[in-house]
């Protein structure tokens, strides 16, 4: 089983539209969650951790669910800049500063 | 601004060579640098921890004396893949532990080609 699965997508989503991507995790001992995103291409980029009681950046919310290991991230009001993969990042250490383990990430394409 | 740069981002080579491929923290000393290996559309996966001035620790399934990691000064890390296959065939992605809540910061990547 892998450590973070997430449904692979692709979500095709017109500009303005509400997505929402679910991950989930098989490590109940995992201590820090994240969202990164990755252009075609390109490197991982941090797009924000993920807190027990939830949190917000913008458009841009995600949950924690420790019962069910499961992480979500909620996109509001979609730009065609938000077109990339998200990967679900899971670390069992405190800062996530090692161990990171991730999805294989969910496709998004915002259409015009 | 970045925070980590590699070098190079691409590289084509034939089967049997060797590639080196640089990680660089930039304006601030790593003692810690990451390895990654990424095959097409599959997740990232930890390669080796790469600990300077001493002995990088590998993960499970991957061959120390294949992928050579110097980790020799605060500011470099380099990856070594010894004897390239085109199996080999990759996108590698270094990172770095940087700034206050002690955050992974990844490099731009080399993909790497083994004809």
């Amino acid at each position: 089983r892998k450590e973070v699965e997430q449904d692979p997508g692709p979500f095709n989503v017109p500009e303005g539209a509400t997505v929402a991507f679910n991950c989930t995790y098989s490590n109940s001992a995992s201590q820090s969650f994240f969202w990164y995103r990755q252009d075609c291409r390109k490197e991982p980029k941090l797009l924000m951790s993920v807190y027990s009681s939830g949190n917000e950046d913008g458009r841009f919310t995600a949950q924690l669910n420790r019962a069910s290991q499961y992480i979500s991230l909620l996109i509001r009001d979609s730009k065609l800049s938000d077109s990339a993969t998200y990967l679900c990042v899971v670390s069992p250490d405190q800062t996530g500063a090692n161990n990171l383990f991730f999805g294989t990430g969910t496709r998004l394409t915002v259409i015009p | 601004g970045a925070v980590v740069s590699q070098h190079p981002s691409r590289v084509i080579c034939k089967s049997g060579t060797s590639v080196k491929i640089e990680c660089r923290s930039l304006d601030f000393q790593a003692t810690t640098m990451f390895w990654y290996r990424q095959f097409p559309k599959q997740s990232l996966m930890l390669m080796a921890t790469s600990n300077e001035g001493s002995k990088a620790t590998y993960e499970q399934g991957v061959e120390k004396d294949k992928f050579l990691i110097n980790h020799a000064s605060l500011t470099l890390s380099t990856l070594t893949v010894t004897s390239a296959h085109p199996e080999d065939s990759s996108f590698y992605i270094c990172s770095v532990i940087w700034g206050a809540r002690d955050e992974q910061f990844f490099g731009p990547g080399t993909r790497l080609t083994v004809l």
